[in-house]
């Protein structure tokens, strides 16, 4: 099951910048990090995932510490269509995931 | 727009009542995958299935089945409906069997039980 720890909810101005912690400290080796980001009860959209490295597309950056326990997750210019539930998981299959209960993101005018 | 095909988008039936909810993966797409969404238990993994054949089992009850078709739509399976069983149900598909990637879900299905 998913084994990340978020905050329930976090607020962001629109325009700046949004950035997600998630807590991961028992990760295994062979463990991926994901995010995924859920609108109002649409399908949840893949945004970036990473091992060790920090990595960054369109969508957004995923900073991981060097000891792997925590990542953050940065949306670099937050608009109101950011407004979601964001989940950090965890996977070494690259598949299977368990979602926990997220971050609901609000993106305020 | 994912790709992803799912029908019925809403369905209210009653207990103790079939019901099957039909996923199209994108096209190319061999690696099917359904999820539930309750309120309280968030987004729980079912079952995947990859060309044609079970590959990995998560929190699907017994009650519950599935099967991939050999052009590659699947369909879910839900039988003894119970009130707890309404949630909404998404498919996701992906090229691959493991290894990373992302999975591109659908807009899911809306099930009542009454």
């Amino acid at each position: 099951d998913a084994k990340t720890t978020q905050p329930t909810s976090m607020d962001c101005a629109e325009g700046r910048a949004a950035n997600l912690p998630c807590n991961h400290s028992t990760i295994s080796g062979n463990e991926y990090v994901y995010w995924y980001r859920q609108i109002h009860s649409q399908g949840p959209q893949y945004i970036i995932h990473g091992l060790k490295n920090n990595e960054t597309n369109e969508m957004a950056s995923l900073i991981i510490t060097e000891d792997r326990k925590s990542s953050t997750l940065i949306l670099p210019h937050a608009t109101l269509r950011d407004t979601a539930v964001y989940y950090c998981i965890l996977t070494n299959t690259g598949n299977q995931f368990y979602f926990g209960t997220g971050t609901s993101l609000t993106v305020i005018p | 727009d994912s790709g992803v095909t799912q029908t019925p988008k809403h369905l209210i039936t009653a207990t103790g009542q079939r019901v099957t909810l039909r996923c199209s993966p994108r096209s190319g797409d061999l690696s099917v995958y359904w999820y539930q969404q309750s309120l309280d238990q968030g987004l729980q993994f079912l079952i995947q299935y990859y060309n044609g054949e079970e590959r990995a089992k998560g929190n699907i009850l017994e009650r519950f089945s599935a099967q991939q078709f050999p052009d590659l739509h699947s369909e879910l399976n839900l039988s003894s409906l119970e009130l707890g069983d309404s949630a909404l149900y998404f498919c996701a598909s992906s090229p691959r069997l493991a290894g990373t990637g992302e999975l591109f879900f659908g807009e899911g299905s809306r099930l009542t039980v009454l």
